[in-house]
C-alpha cells in the first residue's frame, strides 16, 4: 500500500530552527510537496521537489532523497505565524497525491 | 500564481435541505478538481475527483448520491450536499491543477465551512 509518514507533533522556539521529516512508500513517484494549513484555513502551497537535493525559498527550505523515500521541510528564524500544520504530499505514478496526516508545529516565545 | 475561489466560505442550514459549494479557477483552466473534507484536527480526507465533462470518481465510502459533483467547464466544479444532517458538518475544501501540467501543486479553495442545525 501507499504510505506517508511525518511526526504528529513538533514544538520549537520563536526563532530558532526546525527540521519536519517526511518518509513516503508509494506507488511511483512524481514529485512531494509540502503545505502549510493553519487551524480553520485550507492549506496553501510552499514547496515541490521532483529531483533530489534542497531547494531553498527564503526562510523555508525543502529536502529531497527519493533512493531513501526521504523529504524534510527546514523552517529557518521561526516566528509565531509560522505555528500550523505542515502537510507532506507525494505525487504517485498515476499522479494521485498522496497525504501525510500532517505535522503540527508548535512555536513557543 | 494560480487561484482557486470557493464560496460560500460558510454556510449554516437546517437538517434535510441541499447545500452547494462552488470551486472556480480563475485564472487557469482545471480538467480535474478535488473535494476534500476535513474534520476538527484530523487531517484531509479526499472525497471524490471531478473530471470536466465527465462523472465524477468518488472514494471509497463516499456517497456519491449524497454529495454530487458536477464539472460543467474547465473552470467550474461544484459539490452538492443533499438532504444534509448534522454529521455533514465539516469543512470543504476544494483545489484544482492546472490542465496543463502534470505535476503542477495542488492550489487550494479557502474552504466552505458547514454547519447544519
Amino acid at each position: 500500500g501507499q504510505n506517508i509518514d511525518q511526526p504528529t507533533e513538533m514544538t520549537a522556539t520563536e526563532g530558532a530552527i526546525v527540521q519536519i521529516n517526511c518518509t513516503y512508500q508509494t506507488s511511483g513517484f512524481n514529485g512531494l510537496f509540502w503545505y502549510q494549513q493553519h487551524a480553520g484555513e485550507a492549506p496553501t502551497f510552499l514547496s515541490y521537489n521532483v529531483l533530489d537535493g534542497l531547494e531553498e525559498k527564503g526562510r523555508f527550505s525543502s529536502f529531497l532523497s527519493r533512493s531513501k523515500g526521504y523529504s524534510y521541510l527546514l523552517l529557518k528564524e521561526l516566528q509565531m505565524k509560522d505555528s500550523a500544520s505542515y502537510l507532506c504530499a507525494v505525487l504517485d505514478s498515476n499522479y494521485q497525491l498522496i497525504w501525510g496526516a500532517g505535522t503540527k508545529l508548535i512555536i513557543k516565545p | 500564481g494560480a487561484v482557486v475561489s470557493q464560496h460560500p466560505s460558510w454556510v449554516i442550514c437546517k437538517s434535510g435541505t441541499s447545500v452547494k459549494i462552488e470551486c472556480r479557477s480563475l485564472d487557469f483552466q482545471a480538467t480535474t478538481m478535488f473535494w476534500y473534507r476535513q474534520f476538527p484536527k484530523q487531517s484531509l480526507m479526499l472525497m471524490a475527483t471531478s473530471n470536466e465533462g465527465s462523472k465524477a470518481t468518488y472514494e471509497q465510502g463516499v456517497e456519491k448520491d449524497k454529495f454530487l459533483i458536477n464539472h460543467a467547464s474547465l473552470t467550474l466544479s461544484t459539490l452538492t450536499v443533499t438532504s444534509a444532517h448534522p454529521e455533514d458538518s465539516s469543512f470543504y475544501i476544494c483545489s484544482a491543477r492546472r490542465a496543463d501540467r502534470g505535476a503542477s501543486p495542488l492550489h487550494f479553495g479557502n474552504g466552505t465551512r458547514l454547519t447544519v442545525t
